[in-house]
């Protein structure tokens, strides 16, 4: 069946470092992929998406990269920020259908 | 413009006991989907709203509805609760343009406790 899944489950960085946090997905048929942060206490936060027919696609301080040929979907964070501390998933869906669905979840710890 | 909003925030019930959850969408979203988030399964899709229409549906026993007004509110209902249920559930509302879904956006949620 479908899978979206993460290869880590805790990342810890120093403040300022670039992070990388990947993911793996299994459906070939997926054409969206997004990035979700989560805080404590919070619902999940939208961070950037990227459809399948893109490679990269680059935010604030944040760059999407999309390999469809291995199904892997990474996120990098530049000069990461105490602020970043949080569990971030990816998430993906096919077509109009509003369903996505989640990896497990990473925690990224910012050492100061 | 206000985000998704979702009442009540936290919720203590007993077994058997029933629950609504509501979710208030960001004004002009019309589709609303629900999440549950346990630590063991993560983040798993209930079900969606359109135009209050169900247009698809997670893997959850039938105990699990929701429903949709015209406004675009929604509400799920958990009946015969279980331990099993206590998580945290999550709304999500998105604006559809010409049969393309755009981004969701996640309200806070509401942590369920099953006693």
């Amino acid at each position: 069946g479908e899978s979206v899944g993460l290869h880590l489950p805790t990342l810890s960085v120093q403040e300022g470092d670039n992070s990388i946090i990947n993911c793996a997905y299994s459906n070939s048929a997926s054409d969206y992929f997004i990035w979700y942060k989560q805080e404590s206490g919070k619902g999940p936060q939208f961070i950037i998406d990227i459809r399948s027919n893109m490679d990269k696609r680059q935010g604030q301080r944040v760059t999407v990269l999309l390999n469809k040929t291995v199904k892997h979907l990474s996120l990098q964070i530049a000069a990461t920020q105490p602020g970043d501390s949080a569990v971030y998933f990816c998430a993906e869906k096919t077509g109009a259908n509003s369903k996505l669905t989640f990896g497990k979840g990473i925690t990224l710890s910012v050492r100061p | 413009k206000a985000g998704v909003t979702q009442t009540p925030r936290y919720l203590i019930k007993t077994r058997g006991q029933q629950v609504t959850l509501s979710c208030s969408p960001i004004s002009g979203h019309r589709s609303v989907s629900w999440y549950q988030q346990t630590p063991g399964q993560g983040l798993q899709f209930l079900f969606e709203y359109f135009s209050e229409t169900q247009r698809n549906k997670g893997n959850f026993p039938g105990r699990f509805s929701g429903r949709q007004f015209s406004n675009s509110r929604s509400e799920m209902n958990v009946s015969t609760l279980e331990l099993g249920d206590s998580a945290l559930y999550l709304c999500a509302s998105s604006f559809r343009a010409g049969g393309v879904e755009n981004e969701q956006f996640f309200g806070p949620g509401t942590r369920l406790t099953v006693l």
